[in-house]
C-alpha cells in the first residue's frame, strides 16, 4: 500500500549541481505530474505525462527534464541547480479518465536547498 | 485556461466558530473542482471532490463545500472549528484529469 513514494525527502544542492528527484507509484496511473510549492504560491505545475513514453510541460518548466519510459516511474532531472530551484516538490498520480477519473494522489513531497 | 483564486491569504476563528474558506473558479468546461488540505510539513490530504454529481459535497472531519455554477464558487465550510483544523487549505481546479490548477492557498488559524 506504497502509493506515490519520493525520494529523497531531504538534499541541499551546491549551485551548478545536477541531481535527479524519483517518483514511484504502483497503483497502475496512467497520470503523473510535478509540483513545486513555494510560500504563498501554492503549488504550481513542472512537468506532467499523460502516459509512458508521454510527457509535456507545465507552468513553470525551464530547469528541469523529465521522462516516462515506464508506467510507475517518473523522475524529475534538475540539469544545473540554481538557488531559486529551492523549493518543496510534490509528485502526483491519478488514474486516467478510462479509468473513470477521480483525484490525484501526492507523494510526501521532496525539500530541496540549493546553496 | 483554468484558475482559481482564494479569496484569503489568512482566516483566523475561534475554536468552536464556523469556518469558511472562499474560492471562485474559472473554467471555459464544466470543472472538476477540490479542496485539499496541508498541516505544517506534511503532504497532501484531498478533502473533497466536486465533479458534476451533487452540487454540495460532503468531504472529511465534517468539512462540505458547495458548488454554484451562477457565482463560480466553491467555498469551504466547516460548523465547528477544532484545533486540529489549522492548517494551509488549497482549492484546485482540473477538467478531466488534465493537471491540477492550484490556487495560492488559504492559511487558516484557530484559536483556543
Amino acid at each position: 500500500n506504497a502509493g506515490v513514494t519520493q525520494t529523497p525527502k531531504f538534499q541541499v544542492l551546491k549551485t551548478g549541481q545536477s541531481m535527479t528527484l524519483q517518483c514511484a507509484q504502483d497503483m497502475n496511473h496512467e497520470y503523473m505530474s510535478w509540483y513545486r510549492q513555494d510560500p504563498g504560491m501554492g503549488l504550481r505545475l513542472i512537468h506532467y505525462s499523460v502516459g509512458a513514453g508521454i510527457t509535456d510541460q507545465g507552468e513553470v518548466p525551464n530547469g528541469y527534464n523529465v521522462s516516462r519510459s515506464t508506467t510507475e516511474d517518473f523522475p524529475l532531472r534538475l540539469l544545473s541547480a540554481a538557488p531559486s530551484q529551492t523549493s518543496v516538490y510534490f509528485c502526483a498520480s491519478s488514474p486516467g479518465l478510462l479509468a473513470g477519473g477521480g483525484g490525484y494522489t501526492f507523494g510526501s513531497g521532496t525539500r530541496l536547498t540549493v546553496v | 485556461a483554468q484558475s482559481v483564486t482564494q479569496l484569503d491569504s489568512h482566516v483566523s476563528v475561534s475554536e468552536g466558530t464556523p469556518v469558511l474558506l472562499r474560492c471562485n473558479y474559472s473554467s471555459s468546461y464544466s470543472p472538476s473542482l477540490f479542496w485539499y488540505v496541508q498541516h505544517p510539513n506534511k503532504g497532501l490530504q484531498l478533502l473533497l471532490k466536486y465533479t458534476s454529481a451533487a452540487t454540495l459535497v460532503k468531504g472529511i472531519n465534517g468539512f462540505e463545500a458547495e458548488f454554484k455554477k451562477s457565482e463560480t464558487s466553491f467555498h469551504l465550510t466547516k460548523p465547528s472549528a477544532h484545533m486540529s483544523d489549522a492548517a494551509e487549505y488549497f482549492c484546485v481546479v482540473s477538467k478531466g484529469n488534465t493537471p491540477l490548477v492550484f490556487g495560492k492557498g488559504t492559511r487558516l488559524s484557530v484559536i483556543a
